[in-house]
C-alpha cells in the first residue's frame, strides 16, 4: 500500500519550455504532498508544500512564478516548472501524506529527472 | 549551521563489517526521526524509524539521543546490497507545517 506514482521518470527538454509534473497517490487520499528537489550530491531541498484545494507554501528562496504547483485533488498534485532554463536541471520528487500522520514517513514518488538543453 | 549534518563518507567496508553512522540536527522541537536509504538514481526508500528507547530491525540498529540532538544508524554483518546513500530525516513543525529535513546523506560502498 502507500504508493506514490509521479510521471513522467525523465524529461529532456529545450531552454524556454514549461514542464509538468505529476505526482499521484495511487491507493490512498494524499491530503499534503510535498516537492523536493535533489541536485547531484547534494541533500533532498523541500521546494513546497501543498494541501489539496489550496495554495501551496513556497519555501523561502524558491520562486512561486516559476515552480506553478496545483493540487486539485486528493489523489494528485503537480509542479509545472515554466520556462525552464539549464539551471533547473535536476532530480524533482514529491511524496505525500495522509491527514493526521505528521509524524510518520512519507511516501515518495520515484521522481523526475529533468535536463534542459 | 545545517538543520541535519551527517559526514558524507564514503565508508568503504568490506562485506560481513559492521559501520556506524551519526547524525546531528539543530532543531531541538524535532518530532520524528527516520533514516532512509538512495540508491544512485532513484527517490529514498525509509529504512526504518528511530525510536527514543533505540530500535531494531534485523542487521540495522537506529538510535536516538534527544539530550544530545543525535541519531545513529548501525548496520552489522554488511552486505553488498547495502552500497547506498543514508539520509538522516528530521520532521519537525514549522510555518504551519510538518516538514522533512534531509541530510546530505553518507555514502556507503560494501565491497567482496
Amino acid at each position: 500500500g502507500a504508493v506514490v506514482s509521479q510521471h513522467p521518470s525523465w524529461v529532456i527538454c529545450k531552454s524556454g519550455t514549461s514542464v509538468k509534473i505529476e505526482c499521484r497517490s495511487l491507493d490512498f487520499q494524499a491530503t499534503t504532498m510535498f516537492w523536493y528537489r535533489q541536485f547531484p550530491k547534494q541533500s533532498l531541498m523541500l521546494m513546497a508544500t501543498s494541501n489539496e484545494g489550496s495554495k501551496a507554501t513556497y519555501e523561502q528562496g524558491v520562486e512561486k512564478d516559476k515552480f506553478l504547483i496545483n493540487h486539485a485533488s486528493l489523489t494528485l498534485s503537480t509542479l509545472t516548472v515554466t520556462s525552464a532554463h539549464p539551471e533547473d536541471s535536476s532530480f524533482y520528487i514529491c511524496s505525500a501524506r495522509v491527514f493526521g500522520t505528521q509524524n510518520q514517513p512519507q511516501h515518495f514518488g520515484d521522481g523526475t529527472r529533468l535536463s534542459i538543453l | 549551521r545545517k538543520e541535519v549534518e551527517q559526514d558524507p563518507g564514503p565508508f568503504n567496508v568490506p562485506e560481513g563489517a559492521t559501520v556506524a553512522f551519526n547524525c546531528t540536527y539543530s532543531n531541538s522541537a524535532s518530532q520524528s526521526f527516520f533514516w532512509y536509504r538512495q540508491d544512485c538514481r532513484k527517490e529514498p526508500k525509509l529504512l526504518m524509524s528511530v525510536y527514543s528507547s533505540g530500535n531494531e530491525d534485523g542487521r540495522f540498529t537506529a538510535q536516538l539521543n534527544r539530550a544530545s540532538q543525535y541519531i545513529s544508524l548501525l548496520i552489522r554483518d554488511s552486505k553488498l546490497s547495502d552500497s547506498a546513500t543514508y539520509l538522516c530525516v528530521v520532521n519537525f513543525f514549522s510555518g504551519g507545517y510538518n516538514k522533512l529535513i534531509f541530510g546530505a546523506g553518507t555514502r556507503l560502498a560494501v565491497h567482496p
